[in-house]
């Protein structure tokens, strides 16, 4: 099974429009950590937000913020007011405390391609 | 914030031959790097964890005779793709931990590795 899921292989949304992008993730590890990193064309992977197992209240980062559901294991990602630069890769991550690969390296979902058009 | 260096940027190699790639910690000590593998519209797929001192721990499927890593340093890790083929064409991006803020992994820019 695989550890993370992102359903949307490429999504066309509207400037200005607020975009989800859906995550979901599998593990049995009582302590993990869930990062979202943007990937533009040229290769960099962009931290964005990082959302701990354990925090009570759901990440904020201007206009990233985490939808974190423990008990449904997604972490769906919002950027508000989407802009032309939004355009890129956007990848789920989760590093799993216990059980995780190459101690605390992470595991990627597969992305997904956000255009955002004028 | 953190930044993560990687060099080179991009290197073509003829099949067979080594290649080294660095990745260095700029402004603060990493005892943990990992390395990553990227094809073509895929995912980062972790290779190897390496820590300072010490030998890496590779993913199941990784072959550690092929994949070199060194990390003498704490600001220095080196991944050396040997007898290089063209099958080991890929985007190696390495990362950096530092515990400084919520775990967070600091990314290289990348090394595009092309093997004729």
């Amino acid at each position: 099974a695989q550890k993370i899921t992102q359903t949307q292989p490429g999504m066309f949304v509207q400037e200005k429009e607020a975009v989800t992008l859906d995550c979901t993730y599998d593990t049995s590890d009582p302590s993990y950590g869930l990062f979202w990193y943007k990937q533009p064309s040229s290769g960099e992977m962009i931290f964005l937000i990082y959302q701990g197992s354990y925090d009570q209240q759901n990440a904020t980062e201007g206009r990233y913020s985490l939808n974190f559901q423990k008990a449904r294991k997604s972490a769906n990602l919002v950027i508000s007011a989407s802009q032309l630069g939004d355009s890129a890769m956007y990848f789920c991550a989760m590093r799993e405390d216990y059980s995780g690969g190459g101690a605390d390296g992470l595991t990627f979902g597969k992305g997904t391609h956000l255009i955002i058009q004028p | 914030g953190a930044v993560v260096s990687q060099h080179p940027s991009w290197v073509i190699c003829k099949s067979g031959t080594s290649v080294k790639i660095e990745c260095r910690s700029l402004d603060f000590q990493a005892t943990t790097m990992f390395w990553y593998r990227q094809f073509p519209k895929q995912s980062l797929m972790l290779m190897a964890t390496s820590n300072e001192g010490s030998k890496a721990t590779y993913e199941q499927g990784v072959e550690k005779d092929k994949f070199l890593i060194n990390h003498a340093s704490l600001t220095l890790s080196t991944l050396t793709v040997t007898s290089a083929h063209p099958e080991d064409s890929s985007f190696y991006i390495c990362s950096a931990r530092t515990v400084v803020v919520n775990d967070e992994q600091f990314f290289g820019p990348g090394t595009r590795l092309t093997v004729l």
